[in-house]
C-alpha cells in the first residue's frame, strides 16, 4: 500500500460524458501528478500540482483539467469523452518539489471505459 | 525530446533462469528509477540510481546506471513467478515545462513460469 488513494476504482461511461477522478496523496506529500496509461502509449504524464498550484503540464488534452484543493487532494476532470480516452489513470505523489530524485508513489489507479 | 527505450518489450522465461532488461536513451538523466507494476495496480518504486556507474542490489535484483547516465540495466538472478510484472524505467526530465518530472519508458513485460 503506497498510501495514495484513488476513487473510483472502475468507471464506465458513454461518449460525450464528463467524469471526475479523485486522488488523495500520501500524508505529507505536497506534489500530485496525474498519468494516463494505455496499451499502446505506455505511461504518459498529464499534469502536476504542488501545494495547490499547477507546476507542469504534459500531454494533457484541452478537454481534461485538474485541480488540487487546500487539503491537498486532487481531482482530474475529463469531459466530452471519446472512445480513445479509455485507459488507466494514475495519481502519484511525492514529498517536495525539486528533490533530486522526484521519487513518486502511485495510487492503484482508476480504470475508465468509454462506450 | 527525451525518450527512454526499453528492451525487450516482452520476456517469458522459466523459474530459476537469469535475465537482463535494458533502458536506453540518447539523453543524459540526472537520476533514473525502476518501477514494477502488476496487473491492475499502480507502479511501485524499486530503486533510484543517481551516479554514473552506480550499482544497487535489491535481493536478487541488480540495477546498474551507465557511466554516461544515459542507460540502465536490471538483472534478475534465479527469477521466480513472483517477479512477474511490467518493469518500467523512468528518468527525471531536464528540459522545458516538464523539467524535474519523470519520463517513463514503455516497459518490459516479464512472465516467469513455474
Amino acid at each position: 500500500d503506497s498510501g495514495v488513494t484513488q476513487t473510483p476504482k472502475h468507471l464506465i461511461t458513454a461518449t460525450g460524458q464528463r467524469v471526475t477522478l479523485r486522488c488523495s496523496p500520501r500524508s505529507g506529500d505536497l506534489s500530485v501528478y496525474w498519468y494516463q496509461q494505455s496499451l499502446d502509449q505506455g505511461l504518459q504524464f498529464l499534469i502536476q500540482y504542488y501545494n495547490g498550484e499547477e507546476r507542469a503540464k504534459g500531454n494533457i488534452l484541452e478537454r481534461f483539467s485538474a485541480q488540487q484543493f487546500p487539503d491537498l487532494h486532487s481531482e482530474l476532470n475529463l469531459s466530452s469523452l471519446e472512445l480513445g480516452d479509455s485507459a488507466l489513470y494514475f495519481c502519484a505523489s511525492s514529498v517536495i518539489l525539486g528533490t533530486s530524485y522526484n521519487e513518486q508513489f502511485f495510487g492503484p489507479g482508476t480504470r475508465l471505459t468509454v462506450l | 525530446t527525451q525518450l527512454l527505450e526499453q528492451s525487450p518489450q516482452f520476456l517469458s522465461i522459466q523459474e530459476g533462469e537469469n535475465l537482463t532488461v535494458y533502458c536506453n536513451s540518447s539523453s543524459v538523466f540526472s537520476s533514473l528509477q525502476w518501477y514494477r507494476q502488476e496487473p491492475g495496480e499502480g507502479p511501485v518504486l524499486l530503486v533510484t540510481v543517481v551516479t554514473g556507474g552506480e550499482v544497487k542490489k535489491l535481493k536478487r535484483l541488480t540495477f546498474q546506471f551507465g557511466d554516461a547516465r544515459k542507460d540502465s540495466s536490471l538483472h534478475i538472478t534465479a527469477a521466480q513467478p513472483g517477479d512477474t510484472g511490467l518493469y518500467l524505467c523512468a528518468g527525471r526530465s531536464n528540459y522545458g515545462g516538464s523539467q524535474g518530472n519523470l519520463i517513463f519508458g514503455k516497459g518490459t513485460k516479464l512472465s516467469v513460469k513455474p
